[in-house]
């Protein structure tokens, strides 16, 4: 059964830093997924990391998928306080003839100014 | 532009009351999913359905179940709530089939069993 683990749980971070998010997964997963989650929110979608190897960026935010290493990377530069949020990922899983999304238990980012 | 729509957005229960969520997509999507999201945890797949139809269970399905009359619409029902099922629940739903497989999300429902 698939197994998506997040790390790490907490993030504090000074303004203008940069640092990584790491999503590992337990077994095959060909699609990646990373969503935002502002306080009361749902969920928003960043980013969708379908190939080994894909690499999408939005602003400070730079996503990126390694299927062998069953391994995601969300790397944000220079920090800003909006990007103050959870992140969570999500690996697609097919099994029994259907598609499920697992998610990671999120990490909590906060950008000091 | 609706996107997805989860009723009610608030609800409080009291210990063995019973009580549906609807969710409601207008993207003629096939897949529809209903998680909770709880501190520290998560989100946890409680059921799915693949089409009209059709449903499964997820990794925390115990307490709830659900139906799909309709492609558009997947219900979540709480036949005899328990202070465990305190959380906010999510409905997603996707096209997969020839698509990124996006999972669209609703606004949220959030409830309180007492």
């Amino acid at each position: 059964e698939l197994k998506v683990e997040q790390n790490p749980l907490f993030l504090s971070m000074q303004e203008g830093k940069n640092y990584t998010i790491y999503c590992n997964y337990s077994t095959t997963s060909d699609r990646l997924y990373w969503y935002r989650q502002d306080p009361g929110k749902s969920l928003e979608s960043l980013f969708v990391l379908l190939s080994n190897g894909a690499v999408k960026q939005e602003g400070r935010l730079m996503a990126s998928l390694d299927t062998k290493a069953r391994l995601s990377t969300l790397h944000i530069t220079a920090a800003v306080h909006d990007l103050s949020a959870t992140y969570f990922c999500a690996a697609l899983t097919y099994t029994s003839g259907t598609y499920k999304y697992i998610f990671g238990t999120g990490t909590r980012l906060k950008v000091l100014a | 532009n609706a996107g997805v729509t989860q009723t009610p957005k608030f609800r409080v229960l009291k210990t063995g009351q019973s009580m549906t969520l609807l969710c409601a997509q207008d993207m003629n999507h096939e897949y529809m999913y209903w998680y909770r999201q709880d501190p520290g945890m998560g989100l946890r797949l409680i059921h799915y359905s693949v089409g009209e139809g059709t449903t499964a269970k997820g990794e925390v399905p115990d307490g709830y179940n659900v139906s799909r009359l309709k492609k558009q619409n997947f219900l979540l029902g709480l036949e005899s709530a328990a202070p465990s099922q305190t959380s906010v629940y999510f409905c997603a739903s996707s096209r997969l089939a020839g698509n990124t497989g996006e999972l669209f999300f609703g606004e949220g429902s959030r409830l309180t069993v007492l």
